[in-house]
This record gives C-alpha cells, structure tokens and sequence, in this order.
C-alpha cells in the first residue's frame, strides 16, 4: 500500500482548500480512505471518510457543512474540500487508510500542510 | 471536546514500564474491540501500534500491550526505551460511522 498526498497549501481567511491523496497497492474501491488533521502542537481530529466503491461518506459534526469529501476512482485519488477557511484550520491533513479492518488506520500518508493566513 | 480522555504526559526511566490510560466519556466509544492506538514521532505521521483492542501490527514490539477496566483502555509500555519517546493517541471507532481520537499523551524517557 502506497499513499502520496498532495503539496503544501497557503490559503486566506474565507478561502477554500483542496488536498488529495492518491492511493496505490490495493482495491481502491473496496476500502474507506479518511482524513485526520492536526493542528500545530495539537492532537489528531478525525474529520470524515469515503467509500469509494458506493460513494458513501460520513463526517464530524464539528466539520459538517464545511467538508466535502470525494473521489476519481478512475485514478485512486480522494480529495478533501474544506471552505470557510480561518486561522485554526491551519493544520497538517492526514489522509489514512483502513485495510486490515475498517474500523482503524493501518496505513497514513505523508500529510499535508494547509496554512490559513493573511 | 474528546470524548476519550488521556494524560498530558507520562514519563519514565529506561528499563520502566509506563502505563496510558484512555477513559471513554461518552457510551458509545470506548469499546475495548474497537479501540486503537498511534504512535507519533515529531513531524511524522502516526503510526499503527495497537489495533482491535489487543493486537499488535507485525513489526511492532511486543513490549506494547493494553488492558481495560470498566471505561478505561490501557497502553502499557514494558521496557521503556529512548526510541519510546514520542506522543501516544488512542482512538475509537464509534456507532454511526464515527471516530474519535484521545487527546494525545506525550511521553517521555528520562
């Protein structure tokens, strides 16, 4: 299994991000992919999940409404959209993948840092 | 707010074994089976250490093991090394589809 995210992002207040995560070495369709962020000298915040196979997604409540999660299944990849940037979204997003079961994250990318800033 | 609690910190000496709890705040988390921890170096990403309560990944120490007391899942770290050094989370799987991790121990080798 391999997982590469994609670059560094710097955004504004407001704004809104992209980042995505592009899997390898298993059945894509199969398996949920997630995403965790950490914001700076913070802990880990599960933020939601994708089935790419049925399209299902679930999200915290603490996200809902802010968070879009989807999929090119024709190219491995899972894209989180997060709008309505402030400055505590300045975080390291972590896409992780459950394989052995679903219910914990046995593989995790490399994260990415979205920093929001004026 | 997390609802699987943890220590700030916990420290110990080389050769120690050191213990992390993890108390579920909430009903539906905390389900010993459902219960994972993460091992996090600085500026890296977390790494699978325990998984379904008891298990362990191939390739992780055995000197990693758990318990659970009524609401309360341990980390217990028998052997503490230098390589030990790093933030420990646990996690759970929730109903609804729900995760939710601990607020993170950071532990220290003396």
């Amino acid at each position: 299994v391999h997982i590469v995210q994609s670059g560094t992002e710097v955004k504004k207040p407001g704004d809104s991000v992209r980042v995505s995560c592009k899997t390898s070495g298993y059945s894509f369709l199969d398996y949920n992919v997630h995403w965790v962020r950490q914001a700076p000298g913070q802990g880990l915040e599960w933020m939601g999940w994708i089935r790419p196979g049925s399209l299902k997604t679930g999200a915290s409540e603490r996200f809902q409404g802010r968070v879009t999660i989807s999929t090119d299944t024709s190219a491995n990849i899972v894209y989180m959209d997060l709008s309505g940037l402030t400055y505590e979204d300045t975080a390291v997003y972590y896409c992780a993948c459950p394989i052995r079961a679903a219910t914990f994250f046995d593989y995790w990318g490399q994260g990415v840092l979205v920093a929001v800033s004026s | 707010q997390s609802a699987l609690t943890q220590p700030a910190s916990v420290s110990g000496s080389p050769g120690q074994s050191i213990t992390i709890s993890c108390t579920a705040t909430s009903s539906d988390v905390g389900i010993y089976n459902l219960v994972s921890w993460y091992q996090q170096h600085p500026d890296k990403a977390p790494k699978l250490i325990i998984y379904e309560g008891d298990k362990r990944p191939s390739g992780v120490s055995a000197r990693f093991s758990t318990s659970k007391s009524d609401k309360t899942v341990s980390l217990t770290i028998s052997g503490l090394q230098a390589e030990d050094e790093a933030y420990y989370y646990c996690c759970s799987y929730a109903l609804s589809d729900i995760w939710v991790f601990g607020g993170g121990t950071k532990v220290t080798v003396l």
